[in-house]
């Protein structure tokens, strides 16, 4: 364990279903992230949350919706996603700014499948 | 915009052999960071160097940074196969954010062969 959760850990889902993908972590971190990691693609940032608020929306189509309901949960809300989402999500958390560790702490990844 | 590049993406390697993975980057950042992922697995974290001429070791793995450059290497002694990984370098955006945003080179996929 990272010290940030992500859940579930696989997801298998239709092009109509709806569901969702939680990040929980109690490291005290105040920012969270969203990424994408698709097969030979680089890491794509997805959503940043700081201090609850979202911060950086990168283009992601409306399909993808986040929730950022307190500092230690952040939600990935999924709805009529198409094959090319199919993807590793991961979840991340920093300390912010000043922080002179390790830059962000990641979970474990869901891997999605969208059929 | 920062963009950062790493060289080579696919490197395949022989156990006992040394190599070194490059990673380049285009505007200034004050921190770099590297990262080591297994298959299907998570980013786990492994140096993070702060200023020019920073050098940090883990065992096989030796990272250094040259800010004057806007370059750092990530060297591999005497190869192991459990060192076969994918490995990102990243950066923090020095745009005066509070949260501290990183951005990622696109990672190099380490295979170490008998």
């Amino acid at each position: 364990e990272t010290g940030v959760t992500q859940t579930p850990r696989h997801l298998v889902m239709g092009m109509t279903n709806k569901k969702s993908l939680k990040c929980e972590q109690h490291l005290g971190h105040n920012a969270m992230y969203w990424y994408k990691q698709s097969a030979k693609k680089p890491l794509e940032l997805m959503f940043v949350y700081s201090l609850e608020e979202r911060v950086e929306n990168n283009s992601v189509p409306s399909r993808f919706s986040p929730e950022c309901p307190n500092s230690s949960h952040l939600f990935l809300h999924l709805h009529t996603l198409q094959p090319e989402d199919s993807a590793l999500y991961l979840c991340a958390s920093s300390r912010g700014q000043g922080a002179s560790g390790y830059g962000y702490t990641f979970g474990s990844g869901t891997r999605l499948t969208v059929v | 915009e920062l963009k950062v590049e790493q060289n080579p993406l696919f490197l395949s390697m022989q156990e006992g052999k040394n190599y070194t993975i490059y990673c380049n980057y285009s505007t200034t950042s004050d921190r770099l960071y590297w990262y080591r992922q297994d298959p299907g697995k998570s980013l786990e974290s492994l140096f993070v160097l702060l200023s020019n001429g920073a050098v940090k070791q883990e065992g096989r793995l030796m990272a250094s940074l040259d800010t004057k450059a806007r370059l750092s290497t990530l060297h591999i002694t005497a190869a192991v196969h459990d060192l076969s990984a994918t490995y990102f370098c990243a950066l923090r955006n020095a745009g005066g954010t509070s949260y501290g945003k990183l951005t990622f080179g696109q990672g190099t996929i380490l295979t170490v062969h008998p």
